[in-house]
């Protein structure tokens, strides 16, 4: 198993530029998540998803947007970069009934520019 | 409000030594489930443990040893005889139906450990 894959590993955009951070698990998990990890101030989550179809907001969903067409992939959109959107991306997922009781499996993390 | 604590932002300790990093939370939930995260300096996140609110009992994994007392609200990680190789960020996340049982995350703390 591959576990979670992210991509790219490194990107750097300009001001109003668009991209997608691509996440996918080969796990079967039900839950994902996105992460923003921003130095000295640990992990917020951005959005979430407990199943293909639906997604959720999480603490920091402003600028962003997400999609779960498939048990595998959950693909984060930034569609007006700015540069407080500078920072380390990471994906992660989870099985369970529920995200307080599993342990998540965090990919390797996308490291963001805005310039 | 659901909060996490970590109030050492970087430790240094000369290989070998015993090194403790402290964890408070805050919930107002009765069911609650709290997990370490490590993340080495290649990026990745990497779980390490993760116990619930109903099991006060101390666990211990080879050199790493977690102390939990709901008196203190505190949830401390200790590793003996510490390595170069245990050097990283490690996160305090706490989940509970308060914050609808996303994981929230303290601010880490960075361990050096010199040889």
């Amino acid at each position: 198993n591959a576990g979670v894959t992210q991509t790219p590993k490194f990107r750097i955009l300009k001001i109003g530029q668009s991209m997608t951070l691509q996440c996918t698990q080969d796990m079967n998990h039900n839950y994902m998540y996105w992460y923003r990890q921003d130095p000295g101030m640990g992990l917020k989550l951005i959005y979430y998803s407990v199943g293909a179809g639906i997604t959720d907001k999480g603490e920091v969903p402003n600028g962003y947007n997400v999609s779960r067409s498939t048990t595998e992939d959950f693909p984060l959109r930034l569609e007006l970069a700015a540069p407080s959107q500078t920072s380390v991306y990471f994906c992660a997922s989870s099985t369970g009934t529920g995200v307080a009781y599993n342990e998540q499996f965090f990919g390797p993390g996308t490291r963001l520019t805005v310039l | 409000a659901q909060k996490v604590t970590q109030a050492q932002t970087e430790i240094s300790v000369v290989e070998k030594e015993d090194v403790t990093l402290d964890c408070v939370y805050e919930t107002r939930d009765t069911t609650y489930y709290l997990f370490w995260y490590k993340q080495p300096p290649s990026g990745e996140l990497v779980f390490l443990i993760r116990r619930n609110s109903f099991d006060e009992q101390n666990e211990i994994s080879g050199r790493y040893s977690w102390n939990f007392q709901k008196s203190t609200s505190s949830f401390n990680f200790t590793i003996t005889a510490s390595q170069v190789v245990d050097s990283a960020v490690y996160f305090c996340a706490l989940s509970g139906l308060e914050y609808g049982n996303k994981l929230v995350f303290g601010a880490g703390t960075i361990l050096r450990v010199k040889s």
